[in-house]
């Protein structure tokens, strides 16, 4: 069976320290990789989207950046975070079908507070 | 540009009461349509999943419909109890070259009052 593991759960880090997020798909192959946030109140954001190794789509403008050096693997990082880098990280996979119904699989998400 | 949207965006209602949270998409070329619950600080977890050609889906007290014509879904909870309080998220995917690429509402947020 095909799992998904995202660590850590929990984060807190200074202003300007560096960050990277990992999330490991387990049991599939060529999987879709998604990296949402969630603000306080807010509705799930799409930052990050993968199709395969090394191919990564922004979203949104940001301070971060994703990279997938591995099929199952996808990494959230940033350089220097900011404040408003907090919020609930979701890493989340699919199946990369040619046709047919599509499922999305999330880890348990990581809590990131900039301090 | 794909879009998804929700309402209302949050709702309150009493235990026992009936609910339905709304749908609006404009995702294209469109693959299928899901109804997600997140309980909060959890990640997601799926209710229902609709293709094009399927109108009404049921899962227990959840009852999720497509209109495709209209672009509009509805999820409808019947009898809420207080753990139904959530964010029930609505996700559109689209067929793209690279494959299925999956458009987020940004949730509605129900609250089961005693």
């Amino acid at each position: 069976s095909q799992t998904i593991h995202q660590w850590p759960a929990t984060l807190v880090q200074p202003v300007g320290s560096p960050l990277s997020l990992e999330c490991t798909v387990e049991g599939t192959s060529n999987p879709n990789l998604y990296w949402y946030r969630q603000a306080a109140g807010r509705g799930l954001q799409l930052l990050f989207y993968s199709v395969g190794i090394g191919q990564i789509s922004s979203e949104v403008p940001q301070n971060l950046s994703a990279s997938r050096p591995q099929d199952r693997q996808f990494i959230l990082s940033s350089k220097k975070l900011l404040l408003s880098d907090s919020g609930f990280y979701l890493c989340a996979w699919s199946v990369r079908p040619l046709r047919g119904n599509t499922e999305a699989f999330f880890g348990q998400g990581t809590r990131l507070t900039v301090v | 540009k794909n879009q998804v949207e929700q309402s209302p965006q949050s709702l309150i209602i009493l235990e026992g009461k009936n609910c339905t949270l709304q749908c609006n998409y404009t995702v294209s070329p469109f693959s299928n349509l899901r109804w997600y619950k997140q309980d909060t600080g959890r990640g997601p977890v799926s209710l229902t999943i609709m293709t094009f050609s399927e109108n009404t889906k049921s899962n227990g007290r959840y009852t999720a419909t497509l209109d495709a014509d209209t672009k509009q879904s509805s999820l409808h909870i019947t009898a809420s109890q207080l753990s139904d309080s959530a964010s029930y998220i609505c996700v559109v995917s689209a067929l793209t070259g690279g494959g299925n690429k999956l458009t987020f509402g940004t949730g509605t947020q129900l609250k089961v009052e005693l």
